[in-house]
């Protein structure tokens, strides 16, 4: 049973537009989200993270927020570039093992 | 510079045969990590290690096995007991006192034929 979901496969969005990328999550024990960004036929790459406690993370152009009642967190990408087009990992941490969504294909059209 | 290396990055085994994908991070981190990814799905965890000479099964261990020897080395063997080896395979690092999240290697695509 899927622990982490991401529910679109796929976003498509025009350059300096908001990305706004979502992702819900079942175990109430997760103490820990992140996301991460992919390139095809690399590794994963760390973004950003938020703890369980807050509800807001901002990094430069990257923030994101955790809505726990709702079981629910987003990364919103402000502006968007070409270069942020890329695969994005939703991931929660459970006793050090970090479970992830099955990915959102980001792209931004120039 | 300091990383986690994969290798190789492309491996082509016959069917029945046990293969072993290499990883080696010299980030002094203390878990280590074996995921795989298929088309279309997250990345499922094989196994992870704690410190060395531990190691737990993760969602998706049967047909595979690791050992931890070294704090360095986190090799995977894919026996011929997976039903479908074919995948691309990601090795990840991590120290609690360095952060959240987990480094990960470039990854191994392989292919059973």
């Amino acid at each position: 049973d899927q622990q982490v979901k991401q529910n679109s496969p796929s976003l498509s969005v025009q350059e300096g537009r908001i990305s706004i990328l979502n992702c819900d999550y079942t175990n109430s024990m997760f103490d820990y989200f992140l996301w991460y960004k992919k390139y095809p036929a690399e590794g994963p790459t760390f973004l950003i993270s938020i703890s369980s406690i807050k509800d807001k993370n901002e990094d430069g152009r990257f923030t994101v927020f955790l809505n726990k009642s709702a079981k629910h967190l987003s990364l919103h990408i402000v502006p968007s570039q070409p270069g942020d087009s890329a695969v994005y990992f939703c991931a929660a941490r459970v006793y050090n093992q970090f479970y992830f969504g099955t990915g959102t294909s980001l792209t931004v059209i120039p | 510079d300091g990383g986690i290396t994969q290798s190789p990055k492309y491996l082509f085994r016959k069917e029945g045969q046990n293969v072993t994908l290499s990883c080696e991070q010299n980030l002094n981190h203390d878990a280590m990590y074996w995921y795989r990814q298929d088309p279309g799905q997250g990345l499922r965890l094989i196994y992870y290690s704690q410190i060395v000479n531990d190691f737990q099964k993760g969602d998706i261990a049967e047909g595979y096995s690791v050992s931890r020897e070294k704090k360095e080395s986190f090799p995977l063997t894919v026996t011929s007991a997976q039903k479908n080896p074919t995948a691309f395979y990601l090795c990840a690092s991590r120290s609690p006192s360095k952060g959240v999240g987990a480094f990960f290697g470039q990854g191994t695509r392989l292919t059973v034929v």
